[in-house]
């Protein structure tokens, strides 16, 4: 069925280091990879997302990288800062399933002083 | 992108009791989902909200518990029926194909956070 796993559930980084998570999907059909970030309390936020058409997606500090042939996506976070502390969710899209949105089960990132 | 508003935006329930959430966006979209959030968790679809007709229910929901509406473009409608302290959670819905937005682009609302008492 369709599945995305995401790793790590937890990531620690210093302010100014880069994060990066990643994620695998099961459907080599997936065309639209979307990653939210949700701050404790808030509504889930889209930061960006990738299309099967592309290789990899750039905006301001924050990239996505997308691996057709391995089934799986990476965030990229570069020059952390505090206020990127917050749980990142991947998704995807799958074949048939229209509009529908898988989600992973989420990465905690931690960016310290 | 679409601005979305739910109501109420939290609440306390006893069990065996009913609720329904509202979601209104301030513009026609073509498409509205719901969506469950249990604490510390990722989100579960629980369904797809289809103008004029019934919604169509994920694997491990159902209608008799959780009755969808949407009369139209704008509005939706969920119901959490017979409740139990498990059905604690924060529900979301979500919109696609706002104006001036990507069709495949999903928006969320902002969230009710439900306890079941």
């Amino acid at each position: 069925g369709e599945n995305v796993e995401q790793h790590p559930s937890t990531l620690s980084v210093q302010e100014g280091d880069s994060a990066v998570i990643k994620c695998t999907y099961s459907d080599s059909a997936s065309n639209y990879f979307p990653w939210y970030k949700q701050e404790l309390g808030k509504r889930p936020q889209l930061i960006i997302d990738i299309r099967s058409n592309v290789g990899e997606k750039k905006d301001q500090r924050i990239a996505v990288t997308l691996n057709k042939t391995a089934k799986h996506f990476s965030l990229h976070i570069t020059e952390t800062q505090p206020e990127d502390s917050a749980v990142y969710f991947c998704a995807a899209t799958f074949t048939g399933t229209a509009s529908k949105l898988t989600f992973g089960t989420g990465t905690r990132l931690q960016v310290t002083l | 992108s679409a601005v979305i508003s739910q109501k109420p935006s939290r609440d306390i329930c006893q069990r065996g009791t009913s609720l329904t959430i509202q979601c209104q966006v301030d513009s026609q979209v073509t498409m509205m989902f719901w969506y469950r959030q249990q604490p510390g968790q990722s989100l579960t679809l629980i369904a797809t909200a289809n103008q004029g007709s019934e919604a169509t229910y994920e694997s491990g929901f159902v209608i008799d518990k959780f009755p969808i509406s949407r009369p139209n473009l704008t509005f939706s409608t969920l119901t959490v029926s017979n409740m139990s302290p498990e059905d604690s959670s924060i529900y979301l819905c979500s919109v696609q194909g706002a104006a001036r937005t990507r069709t495949d682009t999903q928006y969320f609302g902002p969230g009710t956070r439900l306890t079941v008492l």
